[in-house]
């Protein structure tokens, strides 16, 4: 059974503080995402990785960055937390397609942020 | 950048068919188009795949038109579990990032 676990459900955190968030997938995918979801606009992607390494800006990057040291681990840092940023992150991960560029995306749970 | 248009939401009852449509009007020529599905407090299921004309699966139908400035996913009999969100996901005009719409809220009633 494929997985995509995210290292929390919930998080509390305050103002100004240096926020991580962890994904992880056991599907060898090379391609990981990380978008958030917010009422009324949707998923919008944060940051996506075709490999280890690798990192592109999607559509929304401004006060995250991301890592990716192993091809399983797709991390999303929050430098400064900032209200504006509480929100669900959700995590997929999918197979790099060679003819389409992405296949099914496969999503974690989330995990609900709130910033004090 | 390309974008995709849906309703913001839809009502049904149980056993009838739904018809979600989606525009994307700037899909490039290698674009496909994909829908997902999403419970609350769940992330978005893959549901079905196309690139032209129909696709059916178990779930669910995908129709394409010719031009593919728009794509219709198709419930049939739908039941108070397919209660969900529907999003239409496009490739960004031949770029390699996926844009997912707001999302259509279907509501089943009994």
């Amino acid at each position: 059974d494929v997985k995509v676990t995210q290292s929390s459900r919930y998080l509390v955190k305050r103002t100004g503080e240096k926020v991580f968030l962890e994904c992880v997938q056991d599907m060898d995918h090379e391609n990981m995402f990380w978008y958030r979801q917010d009422p009324g606009l949707g998923l919008r992607l944060i940051y996506f990785s075709y490999d280890v390494k690798m990192k592109e800006k999607g559509d929304i990057p401004e006060g995250y960055s991301v890592s990716r040291e192993k091809k399983e681990r797709f991390s999303l840092i929050l430098e400064s937390a900032s209200t504006n940023q509480t929100s669900m992150y959700l995590c997929a991960s999918s197979r790099r397609d060679r003819v389409r560029g992405f296949d099914e995306q496969f999503f974690g749970p989330g995990t609900r942020l709130t910033v004090l | 950048l390309a974008k995709t248009t849906q309703p913001i939401s839809m009502d049904s009852y149980e056993g009838q068919e739904v018809n979600i449509t989606c525009s994307h009007n700037n899909i490039a020529t290698n674009d496909y188009i994909t829908w997902y599905q999403q419970f609350p407090s769940q992330g978005p299921r893959f549901i079905i795949q196309g690139y032209k004309t129909k696709v059916t699966n178990e779930v669910a139908s995908l129709f394409i038109p010719a031009d593919r400035k728009s794509s219709t996913l198709s419930l049939p009999r739908v039941s108070l579990s397919d209660t969900a969100v529907y999003y239409c996901l496009v490739g960004d005009g031949g770029t390699d990032k996926l844009i997912f719409g707001t999302g259509t809220r279907l509501q089943v009633f009994p």
